[in-house]
């Protein structure tokens, strides 16, 4: 069995400050894990994705994660938000097996305060 | 290359109607799939396939029903439309049944 929780339903930043949004996930088997982002009236757009390579992640837009197994952690984080990256945020675990074996987070919304 | 293309956009149902929802992507994908979102609970998994002529049920498949006779189109109709199934609707394609996948922009679906 696996899930993944996202700890916040809604995260607020001022422009400029740093983002951390936060995901943990449990798995029986070494799992892939991802952030997408959805902007309002969107699909998912893929972020990044950790697959067992380099534990840090780094993804489109400035974004990166850090996959911390002792933690069962892998957190979103940026230095500086843009007024651009107000959107809703989902963190995704994959593990072995096709698509029955995807779970996807509820969503945290991001903030931007100009 | 317009990726996944999802029609309607928006679609009022009355309870009981039928209706079926468009899916076509464009980049020869074999895999796609549909999944319904409603607030407080993410993406839910609601039937996928694995290239042309193959389908299987996700985690909600009652209600719904899928075919697949070309790569490039993955329909999803509702047989007799009920309040519940009211939800927006994304469908995805990926070159393997691993992540990452393409989304359309989704159909948002009220059903009366």
């Amino acid at each position: 069995a696996q899930s993944v929780t996202q700890l916040d339903s809604h995260v607020s930043v001022s422009e400029g400050t740093p983002v951390l949004l936060r995901c943990n996930y449990s798995s029986s088997y070494s799992p892939s894990l991802f952030w997408y982002v959805q902007h309002p009236n969107k699909g998912l757009q893929l972020l990044l994705k950790y697959t067992s390579a380099a534990t840090l992640v780094k993804g489109i837009n400035g974004f990166e994660a850090e996959f911390k197994k002792s933690e069962t952690s892998f957190h979103l984080t940026k230095p500086s938000a843009h007024m651009s990256d107000a959107a809703e945020y989902f963190c995704v675990v994959r593990g072995s097996g096709g698509y029955q074996k995807v779970t996807f987070g509820t969503g945290t919304k991001l903030q931007v305060i100009p | 290359n317009a990726g996944v293309t999802q029609t309607p956009k928006f679609q009022v149902l009355k309870t009981g109607q039928s209706m079926t929802l468009q899916c076509a992507q464009d980049m020869n994908h074999e895999y796609m799939s549909w999944y319904r979102q409603d607030p407080g609970m993410g993406l839910r998994l609601i039937h996928y396939s694995v290239g042309a002529g193959i389908t299987d049920q996700g985690e909600v498949p009652n209600g719904y029903n899928v075919s697949r006779s070309t790569t490039e189109d993955f329909p999803l109709r509702l047989l007799s439309a009920a309040p519940s199934q009211t939800s927006v609707y994304f469908c995805a394609s990926g070159v393997q049944d691993n992540q990452p996948q393409h989304f359309g922009d989704g159909t948002r679906l009220s059903i009366l």
